[in-house]
């Protein structure tokens, strides 16, 4: 399985909402709810932020929010903040007990 | 507090072989299957293994040299490497799995191989 496509960058203002696209393809996430996301502070394990595509874990912050529309997903931060700033995985289950990941998205509060 | 702690990273020749360890506490290990994610320097994640009692599963570049297994006594889950390559050198991460979701994972071990 290839990996899934993220932009390698994404910005934004405090403030601001930004969005970060996921693409995969009909065998992952067009073919499975179980798309996850994950932040990853520089030198830390990442942490799970949003499951099942649009679920959030209790603590996580509401202005994480997550989409699907067919092979795409979607990340969204709401009123980005300084403490957002990480880098961020898509990860969608793909079938016969394996996962793929995508690139990573670094984002930056400007 | 639910913990996953892994170890036995390290130093190793192209061709060597390691063992890393992850040790689960908080949580009842034996109910949840688990997973290794391994992270190249400057990369991205990726999944290379699963396993949930008796059945395992594998990424294609691991297949055949990497061996998962646990021991629900000591809480325990293990990756067995063998035949090392620099492509292998990364960090390490156990990751629990809940319902196709990595819910908790380990701070991680780094694994270096070079000559």
């Amino acid at each position: 399985q290839s990996a899934l496509t993220q932009p390698p960058s994404a910005s934004g203002s405090p403030g601001q909402s930004v969005a970060i696209s996921c693409a995969g393809t009909s065998s992952d996430i067009g073919a499975y709810k179980y798309v996850s996301w994950y932040q990853q502070y520089s030198g830390k394990a990442p942490k799970l932020i949003i499951y099942d595509v649009d679920k959030r874990p209790s603590g996580v912050p509401d202005r994480f929010s997550g989409s699907k529309s067919g092979n795409t997903a979607s990340l969204t931060v709401s009123g980005v903040q300084a403490e957002d700033e990480a880098d961020y995985y898509c990860c969608s289950y793909g079938g016969r007990h394996r996962w793929v990941f995508g690139g990573g998205t670094k984002l930056t509060v400007l | 507090e639910e913990q996953l702690v892994e170890s036995g990273g390290g130093f190793v020749q192209p061709g060597g072989s390691l063992r890393l360890s992850c040790e689960a506490s908080g949580f009842a290990f034996n109910t949840y299957s688990m997973n290794w994610v391994r992270q190249a320097p400057g990369k991205g994640l990726e999944w290379i293994s699963y396993i949930w009692t008796d059945e395992v599963y594998y990424a294609d570049p691991v297949k055949g040299r990497f061996t998962i297994s646990r021991d629900n006594v000591r809480n325990s889950l293990f990756l067995q490497m063998n035949s090392l390559a620099a492509e292998d050198t990364a960090v390490y991460y156990c990751a629990r799995d809940r319902a196709f979701v990595f819910d908790l994972w380990g701070q991680g071990t780094m694994v270096t191989v070079s000559s």
